[in-house]
C-alpha cells in the first residue's frame, strides 16, 4: 500500500532555528512531491513542487530536497519565525502521469517559540 | 495572485439531506480535484475530473458522490444523502496540468447533525 509519513507529529523550536521536517513514502516510484503549509481550520498553500527528477527545490528560506532511492523528503526552514508557525504537510503522486491523486502524510505541527 | 475559491465556507445540514459544495478553480486550469480531511485525520482524495468527465477516484467517492462543471467558471460536488461520517473539511484543487502544482481552496466544513 502507497503510504506518506511524517514524523514527529509536533515540532517546538525558539525563534531563528533553523529546522527539518521529515517525509518519508512506501514506494519509490513517485512522480512528484508537494510540500503544503495549513494554518488553523484554514486551507492548504502549496510551498514546494519537487519533480521525480530534481534533487530539490528553493523558496525563500525553504528548502525541499528529495531522494527517490530511500523514500525521503525533507523540508528545511532556516531561521524560523513565529509566523512560521504551523502544519506541514508532504504529498506524493506515485506512479506515473496517468495517477492525479496526491497522498498526503499526517502532518508536523510546527511551534516557533519567540 | 489567481486562488481557487469555495462557497460556502460552512454548511451544516441534517442527515440524510443532498448538499452542493461549489467552487471556483483558477481560471486557465484543466484539472480539478477534491479532497476531504475528517478532523484530526490525513487529508483523503475523493475525485479528480479532466476533459468533463472523471479521470480517478477513490473508494471513498461511491454512488451518493458526484461532480460536475456545469459551466466554464464552476466545479461542484453533491452528496446525495449525507450521513454523520461525512462531516468533514471539503478542499477543492485545481490545476493547469496534471504533472504540475495542485492549488487547494481554503475548504467547505460540513457538519452533518
Amino acid at each position: 500500500k502507497q503510504e506518506v509519513t511524517q514524523i514527529p507529529a509536533a515540532l517546538s523550536v525558539p525563534e531563528g532555528e533553523n529546522l527539518v521536517l521529515n517525509c518519508s513514502f512506501t514506494d519509490s516510484a513517485i512522480y512528484n512531491l508537494q510540500w503544503f503549509r495549513q494554518d488553523p481550520g484554514k486551507g492548504l498553500t502549496s510551498l514546494l513542487l519537487i519533480q521525480s527528477s530534481q534533487r530539490e527545490q528553493t523558496s525563500g528560506r525553504l528548502n525541499a530536497s528529495l531522494d527517490k532511492s530511500s523514500g525521503r523528503s525533507t523540508l528545511y526552514i532556516a531561521a524560523s519565525q513565529p509566523g512560521d508557525s504551523a502544519t506541514y504537510l508532504c504529498a506524493v503522486k506515485f506512479g506515473n502521469f496517468g495517477n492525479e491523486k496526491l497522498t498526503f502524510g499526517t502532518g508536523t505541527r510546527l511551534t516557533i517559540i519567540p | 495572485e489567481p486562488e481557487v475559491t469555495q462557497t460556502p465556507s460552512h454548511q451544516v445540514t441534517q442527515m440524510g439531506q443532498e448538499v452542493i459544495l461549489r467552487c471556483v478553480p483558477i481560471s486557465n486550469h484543466l484539472y480539478f480535484y477534491w479532497y476531504r480531511q475528517i478532523l484530526g485525520q490525513k487529508v483523503e482524495f475523493l475525485v479528480s475530473f479532466y476533459n468533463n468527465e472523471i479521470s480517478e477516484k477513490s473508494e471513498i467517492f461511491d454512488d451518493q458522490f458526484s461532480v460536475e462543471r456545469p459551466d466554464g467558471s464552476n466545479f461542484t460536488l453533491k452528496i446525495r444523502s449525507t450521513k454523520l461520517e461525512d462531516s468533514a473539511m471539503y478542499f477543492c484543487a485545481s490545476g493547469r496540468s496534471g504533472p504540475l502544482e495542485q492549488y487547494f481552496g481554503p475548504g467547505t466544513r460540513l457538519t452533518v447533525t
